[in-house]
């Protein structure tokens, strides 16, 4: 069965410090990536998306993330992080009409 | 302002009954998904639909049940047939031609409470 999975529940981060979660998913095929945020009190909307081409894909606010075919993986990346960016933020893999999403992981940034 | 509408924000209900969560957009998409989301398992799929007047089922669709009369409407009964009822459900839509794309839209979610 197609799905994704988050290494991480919860990460707590200081100000300033480099953030790096885990997403592997198990789709076969040809497949799309992305990473979706949900801010305290807001819509889940999208951070960034992989389709093809560069396997490094810069989204908003400093994110961006690797994929890694040969690993399955689509790891999200920022190098410095922000109080602004505690969130709970979910991988999510689609090779149709569907999109399965993984369990998520929050992130508190400290300030 | 486009977006999507969920209603009522929050709803409790006794076992036993059915209750239908209102999800209105005004994006002129052509596709619709209802989401169900529990803490440390993300969201899951219970329906969706491509077009109006059709609809299909996800991961987790016993005890749901969706309409599509409308493009810009797509409620979700849960019924009392659902065994775990409580929990936050999100509404979401794209367009078409993007449905392999994961661009959905979110709505602000209604947090079901079973008594």
């Amino acid at each position: 069965a197609q799905s994704v999975s988050q290494h991480n529940h919860h990460v707590i981060l200081s100000e300033a410090a480099s953030l790096e979660l885990g997403c592997n998913y198990s789709y076969g095929g040809t497949v799309n990536l992305f990473w979706y945020v949900q801010y305290p009190g807001q819509h889940l909307q999208l951070l960034l998306k992989y389709f093809s081409g560069d396997p490094l894909v810069k989204g908003i606010k400093g994110f961006e993330a690797e994929f890694i075919k040969s690993k399955f993986s689509f790891n999200l990346r920022k190098p410095s992080v922000q109080w602004s960016d505690t969130a709970e933020y979910f991988c999510a893999a689609s090779n149709d009409y569907k999109l399965s999403f993984g369990a998520g992981t929050t992130v508190t940034v400290r300030a | 302002d486009g977006g999507i509408t969920q209603s009522p924000k929050y709803l409790f209900r006794k076992e036993g009954q059915n209750v239908t969560l209102s999800c209105e957009q005004n994006l002129n998409h052509d596709a619709m998904y209802w989401y169900r989301q529990d803490p440390g398992q993300g969201l899951r799929l219970i329906y969706y639909s491509q077009i109006v007047n059709d609809f299909q089922k996800g991961d987790i669709a016993e005890g749901y049940s969706v309409s599509r009369e409308k493009k810009e409407s797509f409620p979700l009964t849960v019924t009392s047939a659902q065994k775990n009822p409580t929990a936050f459900y999100l509404c979401a839509s794209s367009i078409k031609r993007a449905l392999n794309t994961g661009e959905l839209f979110f709505g602000e979610g209604s947090r079901l409470t079973v008594l």
